[in-house]
């Protein structure tokens, strides 16, 4: 069994703040993939990313895969009351018949107005 | 995009009952579908592979009697939690491969037994 550790479990912050979640994992990843979920939904996907030492940004949210694809993070800048969820991170690997995502433990956000 | 549709969204049964979640795919085949369990602030737990025309692959520790999968469509799987007791309460997701790669997710169904 593949595992993601994604660390911090918890983070409660002001709005304003920076943060940094990361998600390491001993195993390589074909690909690595970021979720925000709120209570009660699915996990909604918010980036996808492929290239080991690739870089995506999606408005203040940065993403950065690991040049051995075994890492990665998501930075929020400035941070604001509507990024609180869980964020999940999991990798996928292709290949045998079962094509499956390992998901992280997830990130709980919490921004205070 | 590619849509799962999940359903119910919430149900409460009475203990010793069975209960039945279906995930469709709106526009596109699904061969392949997954089924989470999720606790309350926690990661999502895979407990199954569901495919189309043939057995579902159930995780370890996951029992294969008590949780039953279908997957007799290529738009449709249910999971049927059989004899539920209290501790089947959870929130279960299902989840799809998207043509062309990628997933997508359900709104998950909030199962309460009392």
């Amino acid at each position: 069994t593949q595992l993601l550790e994604q660390s911090p479990q918890f983070l409660s912050i002001q709005e304003g703040e920076n943060l940094t979640v990361y998600c390491n994992s001993s195993s390589v990843f074909s690909s690595l993939q970021w979720y925000r979920q709120e209570p009660g939904e699915g996990p909604v996907l918010l980036v996808t990313v492929v290239t080991g030492g690739e870089v995506k940004k999606l408005k203040r949210l940065t993403f950065q895969f690991g040049d051995a694809r075994k890492d990665s993070s998501l930075h929020i800048t400035a941070a604001q009351p509507g990024d609180t969820g869980l964020y999940l991170c999991a990798g996928a690997r292709s290949g045998g018949s079962n094509y499956k995502l390992t998901f992280g433990k997830g990130t709980l956000l919490t921004v205070n107005p | 995009g590619a849509v799962v549709s999940q359903h119910p969204s919430r149900v409460i049964c009475k203990s010793g009952t069975s209960v039945k979640i279906e995930c469709r795919s709106l526009d596109f085949q699904a061969t392949t579908m997954f089924w989470y369990r999720q606790f309350p602030k926690q990661s999502l737990m895979l407990m199954a592979t569901s495919n189309e025309g043939s057995k579902a692959t159930y995780e370890q520790g996951v029992e294969k009697d008590k949780f039953l999968i279908n997957h007799a469509s290529l738009t449709l799987s249910t999971l049927t939690v059989t004899s539920a007791h209290p501790e089947d309460s959870s929130f279960y997701i299902c989840s799809a491969e998207v043509p062309g790669g990628g997933y997508t997710f359900g709104s998950g169904t909030r199962l309460t037994v009392v």
